[in-house]
């Protein structure tokens, strides 16, 4: 899983409810974030945290929030605000010491 | 505004018919480009940095090339399983740890 956990793989809510989706990481890396991907769209970054108890909003993060109260977990919650909620959520870890990030699977949310 | 844009959004190639793909950005301060591979609902997986211009990487079939204002992605005769999307992003200075990603190319060899 490349030291990046996302679940569930599927998930499906109902209009009106907040759903949190899950992502972890066990190589103690600094830097977590969440995307959002739409088909034929590029991923656009919801939130992001660089250290343990804070995060900063991404370029599209109304209607979601996120918390860092441990290091190797950075759950998303997207709530009932997002009016479009129906996408592919990818998290990713990234080590301070490097630039690269590294994504978990996936998580695909469908708003039924 | 930092921005990246990839071109062509989709390409089809005869197996070992060789091309390119390309990232053009502009962002302030680069401090490196990446380019990821992607599978139909899977996340994306890693294929190189690149930091200065004038840096290639190479990874069987795939090179990376980096100028001051755009990276090439070269797949020298193409297998069907190289077909994937191909996804570019940028890291900005300033903006530590903070990416900035394409649309990709959705890349389909044919046997």
């Amino acid at each position: 899983d490349g030291g990046i956990t996302q679940s569930p793989k599927y998930l499906f809510r109902k209009e009106g409810q907040n759903v949190t989706l899950s992502c972890e990481q066990n190589l103690n890396h600094d830097a977590m974030y969440w995307y959002r991907q739409d088909p034929g769209q590029g991923l656009r970054l919801i939130y992001y945290s660089q250290i343990v108890n804070d995060f900063q909003k991404g370029d599209i993060a109304e209607g979601y929030s996120v918390s860092r109260e441990k290091k190797e977990s950075f759950p998303l919650t997207v709530t009932s605000a997002q009016k479009n909620p129906t996408a592919f959520y990818l998290c990713a870890r990234s080590p301070r010491e490097a630039l690269r990030a590294f994504f978990g699977q996936g998580t695909r949310l469908t708003v039924v | 505004e930092d921005q990246v844009t990839q071109s062509p959004e989709a390409l089809r190639l005869q197996e070992g018919e060789s091309s390119s793909l390309n990232c053009s950005y502009t962002v302030s301060g680069l401090r490196g480009l990446f380019w990821y591979r992607q599978d139909p609902g899977k996340g994306p997986e890693f294929l190189f940095t690149l930091y200065s211009a004038g840096e290639e990487k190479e990874k069987e079939r795939l090179k990376a090339t980096l100028t001051k204002k755009e990276s090439f992605l070269h797949i020298t005769a193409p297998k069907p399983e190289d077909s994937a999307t191909y996804l570019c992003a940028v890291q900005a200075g300033g903006n530590f740890n903070k990416f900035y990603f394409g649309s990709g190319t959705k890349l389909n060899v044919k046997p």
